[in-house]
């Protein structure tokens, strides 16, 4: 069964700290992405990746940052976590180029909060 | 850049009843695809419809794409309680990039 896991199902951070949320896929998918859900507001989008080393910004990447040094993993990093990045967290991943025909297969989601 | 609105934001229905929800975008679509979320949980991938007038069904469930692939439908016939949850429709914007609607909430009425 394919999967894509994230570390953390909850999470409680101090404002000003530095949050790391992890992802793994299994699936030896070439894309990776990190979105927000918030009530009202949907699935936004924070960063993606193309491949390892690379990555692009989404529609929200303000206050974030991310890393892929291997296919497998893909992270977010809060640099100075602030009481508005309090959401629920999703990674996803697709294969590359065929993503559209299998749609995106989602973490479980991580909810952090920031106190 | 592409948008696409997604209505209703919620419905909530006698069990038995039936369930549409509708997506509608200004340009004309490449492809649309539809995610479930269950309460608690994450998106799942649904299905995506690539042609013009397209219709594809799955058991309960079916998925329409308009003749000028500017819109499309979600239909749930005689709704059921594992039916609950969040419908999202996304298009494929550009190089692997997926927009997805605002979703409807489903609630159903046992």
């Amino acid at each position: 069964d394919v999967k894509v896991t994230q570390s953390s199902r909850y999470l409680v951070k101090r404002t000003g700290e530095k949050v790391f949320l992890e992802c793994v896929q299994d699936m030896d998918h070439e894309n990776m992405f990190w979105y927000r859900q918030d009530p009202g507001l949907g699935l936004r989008l924070i960063y993606f990746s193309y491949d390892v080393k690379m990555k692009e910004k989404g529609d929200i990447p303000e206050g974030y940052s991310v890393s892929r040094e291997k296919k497998e993993r893909f992270s977010l990093i809060l640099e100075s976590a602030s009481t508005n990045q309090t959401s629920m967290y999703l990674c996803a991943s697709s294969l590359k180029d065929r993503g559209f025909d299998y749609g995106y297969t989602f973490g479980s989601g991580t909810r952090l909060t920031v106190v | 850049g592409q948008q696409v609105m997604q209505i209703p934001q919620y419905q909530h229905v006698q069990e038995g009843e039936d369930f549409t929800t509708y997506c509608n975008s200004s340009t004309t679509l490449s492809n649309i695809q539809w995610y479930k979320q269950r309460p608690g949980g994450h998106p799942v991938f649904l299905i995506q419809l690539v042609k013009s007038g397209e219709v594809k069904k799955q058991k309960r469930l079916t998925f329409q794409f308009g003749e000028a692939k500017k819109n499309s439908s979600l239909h749930i016939t005689a709704t059921q309680t594992t039916d609950v949850g969040t419908y999202f429709c996304a298009l494929y914007s550009s190089a692997s990039k997926i927009i997805f609607g605002s979703g409807t909430r489903l609630s159903i009425r046992p």
